[in-house]
């Protein structure tokens, strides 16, 4: 199957700083990455959708100037949380669309885990 | 808002068979079911998906009532690697935002030894 990295697998900062996630699809193309945000004994929940030279598309609810999303390539998408607060703590997990529909294979990378003091 | 609905949590016997339900009562033609797993700390994985027939890969299978309201995920011999959260999404064939995989809360899988 295809595969997609996140760099870092986890990360700890102080409140009030900035942090930047990798998402990378390493032997594909995607025409499509997605940023899904999952708290402790919750399910993922769906912040944006990005397309490559596009800006991203914010679920209702995801502040977009809190979580910027550049999508610069076919390959690689990120995530920079700003000014990140405790409540942002979460596992951050992005995912890559394969081919157009309605095939619409999806992998998702492995994780990063947050943790803000 | 989810549009399958399973059970929180089920329980099985290694090397035993596990039949993990969802319904989807109001799926429509163009949906395929999709079934993804996520082990602790991890990313989820695919399963399998399907749109009208039954399905079979290497990992598990898929069986769809004949109505599509809905569907079965057959683990044919569980092992302890299969404990995860199981989760049952439909996936829109058009794409776009349709195409979205909206997660719910999925039915927690426990396997004993």
């Amino acid at each position: 199957g295809a595969v997609v990295s996140q760099h870092p697998s986890r990360v700890i900062c102080k409140s009030g700083t900035s942090v930047k996630i990798e998402c990378r699809s390493l032997d594909f193309q995607a025409t499509t990455m997605f940023w899904y945000r999952q708290f402790p004994k919750q399910s993922l929940m769906l912040m944006a959708t990005s397309n490559e030279g596009s800006k991203a598309t914010y679920e209702q609810g995801v502040e977009k100037d809190k979580f910027l999303i550049n999508h610069a390539s076919l390959t690689l998408s990120t995530l920079t949380v700003t000014s990140a607060h405790p409540e942002d703590s979460s596992f951050y997990i992005c995912s890559a669309r394969r081919g157009p529909p309605p095939l619409n294979e999806q992998f998702f990378g492995p994780g990063t885990r947050l943790t803000v003091l | 808002d989810a549009k399958t609905t399973q059970p929180n949590s089920m329980e099985s016997n290694e090397e035993e068979p596990v039949h993990l339900p969802c319904n989807h009562s109001t799926i429509s033609g163009t949906d395929y079911i999709h079934w993804y797993r996520q082990l602790p700390s991890q990313g989820p994985e695919y399963v399998i998906h399907g749109l009208t027939s039954n399905v079979n890969n290497r990992m598990a299978s898929l069986a769809i009532a004949e109505d599509r309201k809905s569907s079965t995920l057959i683990l044919h011999r569980a092992t302890l690697r299969d404990a995860a959260v199981y989760y049952c999404i439909l996936q829109s064939h058009y794409g776009g935002s349709q195409g979205n995989l909206i997660f719910g809360k999925g039915t927690k899988l426990s396997v004993k030894p």
